[in-house]
């Protein structure tokens, strides 16, 4: 079964810091892609970055980094220069979106 | 990006009656959608994959007559809650997958309050 771990229920950062959260997950895929959604307070899905399995280069989009671990099965998410916007739920996912994580609630303290 | 419409944002209605809830794929076809629930401070969990011009794909221990999925055209699918009761109270979120699922556009949610 397809699974994904998100073991930090809430994380707190001080604005311009950097935090990472940690997501594992499981699959018999070979193939796939893995995905960091933000939640804000309006609950609209955001997407914040992708990975593509196959792909030994982290993927980066401005201030957010993925570290991806193909065997280790683990697939964080770092943000750099957080900012007071950045504060949402944030959920790890697989399988095509069919399967989130628990979720991470992220805090940034001004 | 690519934008799915979810109607409406929010609804109350009585115990024992159904409300429907639309998702709109307006600037791309979609053959495949999901829709999740939430419940609060919780992740999305998957109830079921419409599928354009078949059958529903329910999940394990969601309830087909209950949860009513229509996928009658590419840009539309709709969720009918049937006999709802309060515990079906929740925050419905429909998605579309992209091209080969690299990545999913949701919709706004819908909050559903049954009283």
């Amino acid at each position: 079964a397809q699974t994904v771990t998100q073991s930090q229920p809430e994380m707190s950062v001080q604005e311009a810091e950097t935090v990472t959260l940690s997501c594992t997950y499981d699959t018999s895929e070979s193939d796939y892609y893995l995905f960091w959604y933000k939640q804000p307070p309006s609950r609209q899905m955001i997407l914040v970055i992708r990975q593509e399995a196959y792909k030994q280069q982290n993927a980066t989009e401005n201030r957010f980094s993925v570290n991806f671990q193909k065997a280790a099965k683990s697939f964080s998410l770092k943000i750099s220069d957080s900012q007071l916007g950045d504060a949402a739920m944030y959920f790890c996912a697989h399988s095509g979106v069919r399967v989130f994580g628990t979720g991470t609630r992220l805090k940034v303290l001004a | 990006g690519a934008v799915v419409s979810q109607h409406p944002s929010w609804v109350i209605c009585k115990s024992g009656t159904s409300v429907k809830i639309e998702c709109r794929s307006l600037d791309f076809q979609a053959t495949t959608m999901f829709w999740y629930r939430q419940f609060p401070k919780q992740s999305l969990m998957l109830m079921a994959t419409s599928n354009e011009g078949s059958k529903a794909t329910y999940e394990q221990g969601v309830e087909k007559d209950k949860f009513l999925i229509n996928h009658a055209s590419l840009t539309l699918s709709t969720l009918t809650v049937t006999s709802a009761h309060p515990e079906d109270s929740s925050f419905y979120i429909c998605s579309a997958p992209g091209r080969r699922e690299t990545e999913a556009f949701f919709g706004q949610g819908t909050r559903l309050t049954v009283v």
